[in-house]
């Protein structure tokens, strides 16, 4: 695609349910980096894909948090039993090579809310 | 110590002003460095990259790296309205597993003033 995409857009969910969360990285993107940002802090890194190597995920806040990248492509962040601190915004970037090197793509992320 | 450190501000300057921003990182192996600016209520977009020492000029923007001091500053000439927003100072940083991820600070907010 154009750009990096993800849904929901937003999500609202009650607290102790699980949530899904999509990420399209662009076209032939490579590396894939998942970051939440929460309201008024930093971009907090939570997981990184690289072509077909394991995941470095050394930013998982919990063992609530899981993720998974299907062929390389699409990639689906998973909050199980959801808690009010896991509100925020998710954003999904996306990178051609390793995105350290030449800077990522960052998608319009997932408004997260736990009520 | 924060990896990446900005002052959070506001930083606000006049229109047609030069704004200077300013960023410090603790990991002397850095290599790349970033500023992205975030509009309230997007995403960040990439707006330069610096990889070595000195000044890289695009446009209205100046991006300048000193290793030595670990210190990275962005400066944006003829200020405009449209410039508010904050910027984020980005740092690559090496993961234990071996790849690379980027290390973000806070942001300064900047705001122009008509």
């Amino acid at each position: 695609g154009a750009g990096v995409s993800q849904s929901p857009s937003n999500k609202v969910t009650e607290k102790g349910k699980d949530v899904e969360l999509r990420c399209d990285p662009i076209s032939g993107h490579t590396a894939l980096y998942w970051y939440r940002q929460s309201l008024g802090q930093g971009l907090e890194f939570l997981i990184y894909f690289q072509g077909n190597s394991a995941p470095d995920k050394s930013g998982l806040p919990s063992d609530r948090f899981s993720a998974e990248r299907t062929g390389g492509s699409v990639s689906t962040l998973t909050i199980q039993r959801t808690q009010q601190e896991d509100s925020a915004v998710y954003l999904c970037a996306s990178s051609l090579v390793e995105g350290s090197i030449y800077g990522y793509t960052f998608g319009s992320g997932t408004r997260l809310t736990v009520v | 110590q924060k990896e990446v450190e900005q002052n959070s501000g506001p930083l606000s300057v006049p229109e047609g002003a030069i704004a200077s921003l300013n960023c410090t990182y603790s990991d002397r192996g850095s290599q790349s460095f970033f500023w992205y600016r975030q509009y309230s209520g997007k995403s960040p977009e990439l707006i330069m990259s610096i990889y070595s020492n000195g000044d890289k000029e695009d446009g209205r923007f100046t991006a300048q790296l000193n290793k030595a001091s670990q210190y990275v500053s962005l400066l944006i000439r003829d200020s405009q309205p449209s410039d508010s927003a904050t910027y984020l100072c980005a740092v690559n940083m090496i993961l234990t597993g071996g790849g690379n991820k980027l290390t973000f600070g806070t942001g300064t907010q900047l705001k122009v003033e008509l």
